[in-house]
């Protein structure tokens, strides 16, 4: 069956401007993640949703950043007043539930902020 | 708080062994994983042990488990150049909500 798919793959835009990110998770998985991968590192936590509300957001920078999963279903990162440092690979991961221990990823949004 | 740790890089000839190290600081998580990245790609799950195993063997990977130090590996049997990749350590967090801790990542470079 299908896999998490996100888009737009690569997303470039100036400072300042505001971004949104969408992740399509697995059909029938109910719990999302959000994760953000910088140049050399590892995936970090941003947000996750059970259903459609946000149960750990603890990942989040900071208030520029908020996500959205209004159906339960697809889920949208946003970013308000962008900055370089926010220039990374943002990454959604689907499961079947809170209690499933297998986490599936999707190819990930590359951000770049000029 | 949490943290995981693996080493930066590993070079192995085809048809050797690869053996990739973590550590990891949180005693209580449940699930421990292997996940594989190839170039521009996303993250690719591999395995994972349930922490109260010592060993896992899936084809030709075997993973490893030392809970009393928090010591993970992955053992690639045969290493063909299609595994040169980055390979990611996670540990599920011990909260209610299942999301992962990753190391930084180990880039294994296979040469033929």
């Amino acid at each position: 069956g299908a896999g998490v798919s996100q888009t737009p793959s690569n997303k470039v835009t100036e400072k300042g401007k505001y971004v949104e990110l969408r992740c399509d998770p697995i059909s029938g998985h109910t719990a999302l993640y959000w994760y953000r991968q910088s140049l050399g590192q590892g995936p970090e936590f941003l947000i996750y949703f059970q259903g459609t509300g946000a149960a750990d957001d603890s990942g989040l920078p900071n208030d520029r950043f908020f996500a959205v999963r209004p159906e339960g279903s697809v889920s949208t990162l946003k970013i308000q007043r962008t900055e370089r440092g926010d220039s990374a690979v943002y990454l959604c991961a689907s499961s079947l539930g809170r209690e499933s221990y297998e986490q599936y990823f999707g190819p990930g949004t590359r951000l770049t902020v000029t | 708080g949490e943290d995981v740790e693996q080493s930066l890089f590993l070079s192995v000839r085809e048809g050797d062994s690869s053996v990739i190290n973590c550590t990891y600081t949180d005693s209580s998580s449940t699930y421990l994983y292997w996940y594989k990245q190839e170039p521009g790609a996303g993250l690719q799950l591999l395995t994972y042990i349930f922490s109260n195993m010592d060993m896992k063997q899936d084809q030709r990977l075997t993973v490893l488990l030392n809970k009393k130090d928090k010591h993970l590996s992955l053992r690639i049997a045969d290493t063909q150049t299609g595994d040169s990749a980055i390979y990611f350590c996670a540990e599920r967090d011990s909260s209610n909500t299942g999301k992962l801790i990753f190391g930084q990542g180990t880039t294994l470079q296979v040469k033929p």
